[in-house]
């Protein structure tokens, strides 16, 4: 079955310290995957997105994701979280073939102090 | 800038009622969607159209239905409210293109007491 999985319901990171978001996925070809954020009462904003070529995908925020085929996964990186990253964030795969969204169920980000 | 707007952020109704759930987009787009957010579940898909007048069920159209007369207007009917459709409705739209990406509107949080 075509599905996302992210293993971390909630994570707590210090401002200022470094933060890796989990997201793999389970399709028969190479999907095209997604990371979105969603601040609180706001709709889904695009972080940044893999197509093909370099595995390694710079995205704003200053956010970055990895693809990697081998382990089916594709994580969410930052090197220095800030306070104004606290929201909810959702990885996703497009079905290339017919251009729907499967989206696993947010990893709700938490900064302390 | 791609701009989706909805509606109503905030929606009350009583159980058995009709509610329309609106989304106007202003690009143009072929591809719009219409997905509920709950706590724990991430984004599902309910309907989509890839063109006027056309449309497609989703993961979980029950209880929905969907109306798109104009390119840039895609309604979502709940034929008769119910409380477990009491959720956060999300819009999106994607272009032809297949290497695009879904925007999103602001959402409806939509209460049915």
């Amino acid at each position: 079955a075509q599905s996302v999985t992210q293993p971390d319901i909630h994570i707590t990171v210090s401002e200022g310290a470094s933060l890796e978001l989990r997201c793999n996925y389970s399709y028969g070809a190479t999907p095209y995957l997604f990371w979105y954020v969603q601040s609180p009462g706001q709709g889904l904003q695009l972080l940044l997105k893999y197509f093909s070529g370099d595995t390694l995908v710079q995205g704003i925020k200053g956010f970055e994701a990895e693809f990697k085929r081998s382990q089916s996964s594709f994580n969410l990186r930052k090197p220095s979280v800030h306070w104004s990253d606290a929201a909810e964030y959702f990885c996703a795969f497009m079905n290339t073939g017919f251009q729907k969204l499967v989206f696993g169920t947010g990893t709700r980000l938490l900064v302390s102090p | 800038d791609v701009k989706v707007t909805q509606s109503s952020r905030y929606l009350v109704k009583r159980t058995g009622e009709k509610v329309f759930l609106e989304c106007v987009q202003d690009m143009d787009h072929e591809n719009m969607f219409w997905y509920r957010q709950d706590p724990g579940l991430g984004l599902r898909l309910i309907y989509f159209s890839y063109d006027v007048k056309m449309k497609e069920k989703g993961d979980i159209p029950e209880g929905y239905s969907v109306s798109r007369e104009k390119k840039e207007r895609f309604s979502l009917i709940l034929e008769s409210a119910s409380t477990n459709q009491t959720s956060m409705y999300l819009c999106a739209t994607l272009s032809g293109v297949s290497t695009d990406t879904q925007y999103f509107g602001p959402g409806t949080r939509l209460t049915v007491l």
